[in-house]
């Protein structure tokens, strides 16, 4: 599992509420990522870091932001939660920059907004 | 931008049936292509990578996929499936040029009768 730990792994929250998931790793990856994945959507990309304090915009980043002040954490943010993020989020870190890579995911957090 | 199509949203097939699950991409450069797995309840795993070389890769459980670049394909294979199969499996491309970020497809839903 590449020592990749999400926390907390379950979370109910109000709309308006502002929630932040972390996402910690033992392996000392550059890169990181956080994906949500939804019923018929697979895997989309919100955020991703390629190092400390250098992060980068995915797909679906719209409502969300990020913030890397260590290598081994990656946090998400959301500023203020809707409906629509309720959602399962996954971390993901990659084990090289290079072209021969893997991606390795972590357990999760399943996260419902009312 | 890039994106992976995969055209079967629930496959349900009996014990030692054959599998293909079928995967497009749309990218006219040079792409890396990977197949995950998702048991229910747990993260992704990684099946399979194509990153150069022979088309025909070898994973793990089994698993095989073919790269044909004329067609733009990465489809999954396995020649006698197992009740142990049951899964999402979902295919995913990155380019060369943007190697950090992988786009996943919607994934495909593989139930296997006892």
């Amino acid at each position: 599992d590449a020592g990749i730990t999400q926390s907390p792994r379950h979370k109910v929250t109000e709309t308006g509420t502002p929630v932040t998931l972390r996402c910690h790793q033992t392996e000392n990856h550059r890169y990181m990522y956080w994906y949500r994945q939804d019923p018929g959507h697979g895997l989309r990309l919100i955020h991703y870091s390629y190092g400390v304090k250098d992060t980068d915009k995915g797909e679906v980043s719209d409502g969300y932001s990020v913030s890397r002040s260590k290598t081994e954490d990656f946090l998400l943010t959301l500023e203020s939660a809707t409906s629509s993020q309720t959602s399962v989020y996954f971390c993901a870190i990659s084990t090289s920059s290079g072209p021969d890579y893997e991606q390795y995911f972590g357990p999760g957090t399943r996260l419902t907004v009312t | 931008a890039q994106s992976v199509s995969q055209h079967n949203h629930h496959v349900i097939l009996s014990e030692a049936a054959s599998l293909e699950l079928g995967c497009n991409y749309s990218y006219g450069g040079t792409v890396n292509l990977f197949w995950y797995v998702q048991y229910p309840g747990q993260h992704l795993q990684l099946l399979l990578k194509y990153f150069s070389g022979d088309p025909l890769v070898k994973g793990i459980k089994g698993f095989e996929a073919e790269f044909i670049k004329s067609k733009f394909s990465f489809n999954l294979r396995k020649p006698s499936v197992q009740w142990s199969d049951t899964a999402e499996y979902f295919c995913a491309v990155s380019t060369y040029s943007s190697a950090s970020k992988i786009i996943f497809g919607s994934g495909t839903r593989l139930s296997i009768r006892p």
